[in-house]
């Protein structure tokens, strides 16, 4: 079965600093991959994702993330990161062509102004 | 357009009590899920169904049971409440069969079993 570790449970980072999150995933074969988003108060969004193609992916708010198939990694990233960025993150995998989409523990992670 | 709805929003049950926990969706799609959320655990997925008639286990679906209705309905059951079912239930919704779209959640059900 497929599984999804987060090595980050909590960050703290200064306004401007850049961001990665570390995510890796435990399936061999053809993956779909997420970065999902909690704001404060707020439901689960989508920030980016990736299917196939181009394994550098580009998310809403500046968000990035690159999948490394040789290291089973799919790492969030941000040049410089935003007060408003204060939120849980969320790394989630399902496997080609399955329903069943896993998510890791979370990423909460805390910008100060 | 409402998007994810889920009933009720707030719930105290005690230990034994059965409730069932509605989500309805509007956006025509195949997949539906039901995830609970607690601290330190991310969101674990309890069941879901890829199209209307069927179902499938999650990782913790033990305790739970689950009913597609239709399209539109998935429906998720605690016969028995126990303690260790307090959480935050969210439940969700995808376009394809073979999720190749994204999850829309509902606002999430936060129920207490005392």
């Amino acid at each position: 079965a497929q599984s999804v570790s987060q090595h980050n449970h909590h960050v703290i980072l200064s306004e401007a600093a850049s961001l990665e999150l570390g995510c890796n995933y435990s399936y061999g074969g053809t993956v779909n991959l997420f970065w999902y988003v909690q704001y404060p108060g707020q439901h689960l969004q989508l920030l980016l994702k990736y299917f196939s193609g181009d394994p550098l992916v580009k998310g809403i708010k500046g968000f990035e993330a690159e999948f490394i198939k040789s290291k089973f990694s799919f790492n969030l990233r941000k040049p410089s990161v935003q007060w408003s960025d204060t939120a849980e993150y969320f790394c989630a995998v399902s496997q080609h062509r399955d329903d069943k989409i896993i998510f890791g523990k979370g990423t909460r992670l805390h910008i100060l102004p | 357009n409402a998007g994810v709805t889920q009933t009720p929003k707030f719930q105290v049950l005690k230990t034994g009590q059965s409730m069932t926990l509605q989500c309805a969706q509007d956006m025509n799609h195949n997949s539906m899920y039901w995830y609970r959320q607690d601290p330190g655990m991310g969101l674990r997925l309890i069941y879901y169904s890829a199209s209307e008639g069927t179902t499938d286990k999650g990782e913790v679906p033990n305790g739970y049971n689950v009913s597609r209705l239709n399209k539109r309905e998935f429906s998720l059951r605690l016969e028995s409440a126990a303690p260790s079912q307090t959480s935050v239930y969210f439940c969700a919704s995808s376009e394809a069969s073979y999720n190749t779209g994204e999850l829309f959640f509902g606002e999430g059900s936060r129920l207490t079993v005392l």
